[in-house]
């Protein structure tokens, strides 16, 4: 079964805007933990932010912010104030105890940055 | 610290041949893993390793063989290569622990074709 959900295949953003990367999961655990990563064309994944089942605050590194909205199953990432250098691959990956906390990753979204 | 290494960076085979991935990491990480990221795709894991000697599968690892001998190196062995095992190789490696907060950190990656 799908555990990570990512309907946007890609997006489109003018520089120095916000966007919003959608990410859907599934898991009956109670702990469970949520992450992002960029990666851009040269390939290599860099962890952009991390969201635990816990928190009760939403994550926030620098220009990322993560829209946790835990009833609707949902962890959004914010990007504001986009720069060129966003334009890249993103992914949201959730490691929850069921999987033996591996990571299951979804399909991805594809973000280009217009100046 | 230089994070995850992988060799080669790009491979190509002929069909029924072999190989080996290499990886090693130097963050003296007890978890390490493969992964295989199909063009378009998000990433799907092939096999995992919890610590020096113990290894499992993931979600798709037919034609692969894994060994963990050491802390550090994690090789990836492909016996009898076939196109569909034409793809980028990511090597990760991470704490581990309990809980959901693992980061992974990854390697480069590994570009193979098989013709």
């Amino acid at each position: 079964a799908q555990k990570i959900t990512q309907t946007q295949p890609g997006m489109f953003v003018q520089e120095k805007e916000a966007v919003t990367l959608d990410c859907t999961y599934d898991t009956s655990d109670p702990s469970y933990g949520l992450f992002w990563y960029k990666q851009p064309s040269s390939g290599e994944m860099i962890f952009l932010i991390y969201q635990g089942s816990y928190d009760q605050q939403n994550a926030t590194e620098g220009r990322y912010s993560l829209n946790f909205q835990k009833a609707r199953k949902s962890a959004n990432l914010v990007i504001s104030a986009s720069q060129l250098g966003d334009s890249a691959m993103y992914f949201c990956a959730m490691r929850d105890v069921s999987n033996d906390y591996k990571l299951s990753f979804g399909a991805g979204t594809t973000v280009t940055v217009r100046a | 610290n230089a994070g995850v290494t992988q060799t080669p960076k790009f491979r190509i085979l002929k069909i029924g041949q072999s190989m080996t991935l290499q990886c090693t990491q130097d963050m003296n990480h007890n978890y390490m893993y493969w992964y295989r990221q199909d063009p378009g795709m998000g990433l799907k894991l092939i096999y995992y390793s919890v610590g020096a000697g113990i290894t499992d599968k993931g979600e798709v690892p037919n034609g692969y063989n894994v060994s963990r001998s050491t802390t550090e190196d994690f090789p990836l062995r492909l016996e009898l290569a076939a196109p569909s095992q034409t793809s980028v190789y990511f090597c990760a490696s991470s704490y581990g622990g309990g809980g959901p907060y693992n980061e992974q950190f990854f390697g480069p990656g590994t570009r193979l074709t098989v013709l």
